[in-house]
């Protein structure tokens, strides 16, 4: 399976731990997004990279959050210091710029739990 | 702000019949429409994608139709089936065919197919 690979699927922690989540995209895909989704809602938009530089974050993303993109290849989102309102689906995707209407590939999502 | 709405927010359909899901959008620069198709425990899958140059676009089963004057859009599914089953979101795109990754989404709708 070559597609948008997450890691780990589920994470439960306790409000105030820092966690780390990690994307691997499509291999030739050179733009990377993340989004969270919350239960009964669409995704929204957190930010997104072209190889290894950030483009644009969305308001949602709070200083807690930090997400790199070291080598143009896999990503990280980091939480620090996690509240109970972080719980939601974090959602990766992947697509190469050059194609018009190039599609926006999902991974299956990291289920974070703050307790 | 919402710039996406979608209704309905739960569709129960027999199988054979029409799902018809529609989207009303705010932002005249939106320019690339997609739904993306949902099954639970996994991320959205990209169904089809209109521009708003043309008004209707057909891919097997599914339609989707643009009214580019009344900032709509709908999802229509022919012969529905049970394994239709699952949440169906529109989205926008904010920007110009260089970003087709950055969505705006709507809040989803539930289809259920009963044999």
């Amino acid at each position: 399976d070559t597609g948008v690979s997450q890691d780990p699927r589920h994470k439960i922690t306790k409000r105030g731990q820092n966690v780390t989540f990690r994307c691997d995209p499509i291999s030739e895909h050179n733009r990377l997004y993340w989004y969270r989704q919350t239960l009964g809602q669409g995704p929204e938009f957190l930010t997104y990279f072209q190889n290894e530089a950030q483009l644009e974050k969305s308001r949602l993303l709070s200083d807690r959050f930090s997400a790199e993109r070291p080598k143009g290849s896999f990503s990280t989102l980091e939480i620090q210091r996690t509240e109970q309102g972080d719980s939601a689906m974090y959602l990766c995707a992947s697509t190469i710029v050059s194609s018009y209407n190039s599609p926006l590939h999902f991974g299956n999502g990291t289920r974070l739990t703050v307790t | 702000q919402q710039q996406v709405k979608q209704s309905p927010q739960s569709l129960i359909v027999q199988k054979g019949g029409i799902s018809i899901i529609n989207c009303a959008y705010e932002n005249t620069a939106f320019d690339y429409f997609p739904w993306y198709q949902q099954f639970p425990g996994k991320g959205p899958a990209l169904l089809i994608a209109i521009r708003p140059d043309v008004s209707e676009k057909k891919e097997g089963r599914f339609t989707i139709s643009f009214n580019k004057s009344a900032k709509q859009f709908s999802l229509h599914i022919m012969d529905s089936q049970p394994g239709d089953s699952a949440t169906y979101f529109c989205a926008a795109s904010p920007a110009g065919s260089s970003n087709t990754g950055k969505l705006i989404f709507g809040q989803g709708t539930t289809l259920q197919v009963k044999p």
